[in-house]
C-alpha cells in the first residue's frame, strides 16, 4: 500500500493530451513538493519534474506538473508512443522523514 | 561522468541478512551535494525508498524497514552498502541505488544504477 495514490492505468491516442492524479497527505505533498518520475521497462527510473512544476534539462515542455492542496497532477501533451510507461510521484514526508512514492500509473499510448 | 554500479548476490535464504553495494564511479561520495539512497521495486510493483546516507547530516530509514536496515559508507572505496537482515519472501525486488541531490530548490535523484534483482528463497 503506497502512501501516495495513483491510478494504476492511464492511456490515450497520440497526440493527445493526458493527466495523471496523485493524492497524498498533509505531512507530504501539502508541505513539500512533488516529483514526477517516469520508467520504461527494464530500466531505473528517470525525473521528469521537480519542485512541483519544474523540469530538468533535457525534459520537453509536452510534459507539465503541478500541485494544489494535497494532490498534484502531472500533464502529457502532444502524446508520443515513446511516453508509453510507468509513471511515480513522490514526495518527502515529514512524519515519516522519508521519500514516499506513489504505486505507479501505467500508461498505454492506443 | 558519474555512474552507479549495485553489486551482491542476487539470492539470500530466507531469515538471513541481504547484503548490497553500490559503487560510486567518477565522482566523490563525500560530496556533500548529494546523498546516497538505497531503493526497491518488486516484480511489477511500485518503487519504495529504504533509506540514505548524507555525509552532512544523519541517516535516514523508512519507518517500516528500520529496524532491520543499515546504510553504511566506505569513502576509500567511494562505495556505500545496504544491509537488511531477517529476510523473508517480501523482501524480494529489484534494488536500485541513488544519488539525490541536496539543494533545497533542486531536490530529486538524478541518477540511479541500474538495478539488482535479489530473490529470497525459503
Amino acid at each position: 500500500q503506497s502512501v501516495l495514490t495513483q491510478p494504476p492505468s492511464a492511456s490515450g491516442t497520440p497526440g493527445q493530451r493526458v493527466t495523471i492524479s496523485c493524492s497524498g497527505h498533509r505531512s507530504n505533498i501539502g508541505s513539500n513538493f512533488v516529483y514526477w518520475y517516469h520508467q520504461l521497462p527494464g530500466t531505473a527510473p528517470k525525473v521528469l519534474i521537480y519542485r512541483n512544476n519544474q523540469r530538468p534539462s533535457g525534459v520537453p515542455d509536452r510534459f507539465s506538473g503541478s500541485r494544489s492542496g494535497t494532490s498534484a497532477s502531472l500533464a502529457i501533451s502532444g502524446l508520443r508512443s515513446e511516453d508509453e510507461a510507468d509513471y511515480y510521484c513522490a514526495s518527502w514526508d515529514d512524519s515519516l522523514s522519508g521519500w514516499v512514492f506513489g504505486g505507479g500509473t501505467k500508461l498505454t499510448v492506443l | 561522468q558519474v555512474q552507479l554500479q549495485e553489486s551482491g548476490p542476487g539470492l539470500v535464504k530466507s531469515s538471513q541478512t541481504l547484503s548490497l553495494t553500490c559503487t560510486v564511479s567518477g565522482g566523490s561520495i563525500s560530496s556533500g551535494s548529494f546523498s546516497w539512497s538505497w531503493i526497491r521495486q518488486p516484480a511489477g510493483k511500485g518503487l519504495e525508498w529504504i533509506g540514505r546516507f548524507y555525509i552532512n547530516g544523519r541517516n535516514n530509514y523508512n519507518p517500516s524497514l528500520k529496524s532491520r536496515v543499515t546504510i553504511f559508507v566506505d569513502t576509500s572505496k567511494n562505495q556505500f552498502s545496504l544491509k537488511l537482515t531477517s529476510v523473508t519472501a517480501a523482501d524480494t525486488a529489484v534494488y536500485f541505488c541513488a544519488r539525490e541531490r541536496m539543494a533545497y530548490l533542486e531536490r530529486y535523484f538524478d541518477l540511479w544504477g541500474r538495478g539488482t534483482l535479489v530473490a529470497v528463497s525459503s
